[in-house]
C-alpha cells in the first residue's frame, strides 16, 4: 500500500528566510502525482505546488519549490523568502491512477517575524 | 461565492443521531470526494464518486454512506454517530474527465463534535 510521511510535526523560520519541508513515500508504481497543499488557519485546502513523476525537472512555483528524488521516493517543498502569509499546515499528497489522493500527516509552519 | 460549498459549517450532535454533511459546487466537476482530517492523520478519504451513478468506498469508509443527488451535490450522513467520529469533514471536487494530476478544489469544512 502506498503511504506518505512527514517526518517533520512542526518546523520554524525567520521570516525572508529559507525553508525546507520533507516528505518521503512509498509505492510501487512508476506513473503518480506529488503535491503539496497548504491548510492556513482558515482551515482552507490550497494547492501550492504538483509534480508528475515522469519529469525529471522540479516544479516551481514563485516562492515555492521542490526536490523531486524519484529513486530515493522524496519529495520536499523549499519555501524562499518566507512570509508571515505562509504560516500554515503543509500537506504533501500521492495520487496515481485510481485518483485517490493518500496524504501526509502535515508539518505545521510558523513564521518569526 | 465559493465554487465548493459545505453545510453546516460546524454541528455538535449527541451519540446516536443521525447527521447529514452537505456539499454543493459550481465548478460544473464531475468527480467529487469526502475526507476527514484528524489531528496528527492528515486527512483520509471516505467515499467518492466520479459521476452520479460511480460511487466508491474510500479508506475509512465503515459508519458513513454517501448520496451523489446530482452532478453538483454530494452528501455525507453519519446513520448514528460516535464519538470517534468527531473531526473536520472535507468535501473536494475536481476536473472533467481529467487525470489524476488534476487539482483537487476543497470546501471550506465541516466541524463535527459527537458529545
Amino acid at each position: 500500500a502506498q503511504t506518505v510521511t512527514q517526518s517533520q510535526p512542526e518546523m520554524s523560520v525567520q521570516e525572508a528566510e529559507t525553508v525546507t519541508l520533507s516528505c518521503t513515500y512509498d509505492t510501487s508504481e512508476s506513473d503518480y502525482y506529488l503535491f503539496w497543499y497548504k491548510q492556513p488557519p482558515s482551515r482552507q485546502m490550497i494547492l501550492v505546488i504538483r509534480q508528475e513523476a515522469y519529469k525529471q525537472q522540479n516544479a516551481t512555483e514563485n516562492r515555492f519549490s521542490v526536490n523531486f528524488q524519484k529513486a530515493a521516493k522524496s519529495f520536499s517543498l523549499k519555501i524562499s523568502d518566507s512570509q508571515l502569509g505562509d504560516a500554515a499546515m503543509y500537506f504533501c499528497a500521492y495520487v496515481h491512477s485510481n485518483y485517490q489522493l493518500i496524504w501526509g500527516a502535515g508539518t505545521k509552519l510558523i513564521i518569526k517575524p | 461565492d465559493a465554487d465548493v460549498t459545505q453545510t453546516p459549517r460546524n454541528r455538535i450532535t449527541k451519540t446516536g443521531k443521525r447527521i447529514m454533511l452537505e456539499c454543493s459546487q459550481t465548478k460544473g466537476h464531475d468527480r467529487m470526494y469526502w475526507y476527514r482530517q484528524d489531528p496528527g492523520l492528515g486527512l483520509r478519504l471516505i467515499y467518492y464518486s466520479f459521476d452520479v451513478k460511480d460511487i466508491n468506498k474510500g479508506e475509512i469508509s465503515d459508519g458513513y454512506s454517501v448520496s451523489r443527488q446530482a452532478q453538483a451535490k454530494f452528501s455525507l450522513s453519519l446513520e448514528s454517530a460516535i464519538p470517534n467520529q468527531t473531526a473536520l469533514y472535507f468535501c473536494a471536487t475536481s476536473g472533467l474527465g481529467g487525470a489524476p494530476y488534476n487539482e483537487q478544489f476543497f470546501g471550506p469544512g465541516t466541524r463535527l463534535t459527537v458529545l
